[in-house]
């Protein structure tokens, strides 16, 4: 246990639904990295929130949404969603900035049929 | 920009030492990662290295970054079956964030 909690752990829905994907950090860490995996993209950074405000910015769809709460648990938005958005997303946290790694959670695995 | 390439497979024998290689494109990387991941589980980290070292030696696994060439590897001493698994670099550069190769599968045979 990486200490860093996703649900849910699988999740199938349908093309044109919105999904909720959550993430509780590591006790202590004020960061939290979202990213998606998937086989022909790899593991491609999405967004960054620490401490409630966000970050930094990757190649984060206009459908996607995230945001971190007073607790620091965070929050991934997916709307609208179509096939190639089937993927592993990860959760992942640090202490700060986040220079000696991130601590990664299990995953979330989304299938959209 | 941003770029990391790593072979896309390995395969060893039981026993021996594992290579693994990384190439990355940032010269103003500051710190490199390696990442574990086994099926079904996130990634787990295995190491770091800042990119003033040349070596950097844990138990059995060996980092070495040539600066110059922008070339990091992981060594692996007497590769043991669990040590199968998806091995990731990763490269920070500016903006703090990780960029990942696409990994490579690493099996070991008995």
């Amino acid at each position: 246990d990486s200490g860093v909690t996703q649900t849910p752990k699988h999740l199938i829905t349908a093309t044109g639904q919105r999904v909720t994907l959550r993430c509780s950090p590591r006790s202590g860490d004020l960061s939290v990295y979202w990213y998606q995996q998937s086989l022909d993209q790899g593991l491609q950074f999405l967004i960054q929130y620490y401490n409630g405000e966000e970050r930094a910015k990757g190649n984060i769809l206009e459908r996607f949404s995230a945001q971190q709460f007073p607790d620091l648990h965070s929050e991934l938005n997916l709307s609208s969603l179509e096939l190639g958005d089937s993927a592993l997303y990860f959760c992942a946290s640090s202490a700060d900035r986040g220079l000696y790694g991130y601590t990664f959670g299990s995953g979330t695995r989304l299938t959209v049929v | 920009g941003e770029d990391v390439e790593q072979s896309l497979f390995l395969s060893v024998r039981e026993g021996d030492s594992s290579v693994i290689n990384c190439t990355y494109t940032d010269s103003s990387s500051t710190y490199l990662y390696w990442y574990k991941q086994e099926p079904g589980a996130g990634l787990q980290l295995l190491t770091y290295i800042f990119s003033n070292m040349d070596m950097k030696q844990d138990q059995r696994l060996t980092v070495l970054l040539n600066k110059k060439d922008k070339h990091l590897s992981l060594r692996i001493a007497d590769t043991q079956t669990g040590d199968s698994a998806i091995y990731f670099c990763a490269e920070r550069a500016a903006g703090n964030k990780l960029t990942f190769g696409g990994g490579t599968r690493v099996l070991v045979k008995p």
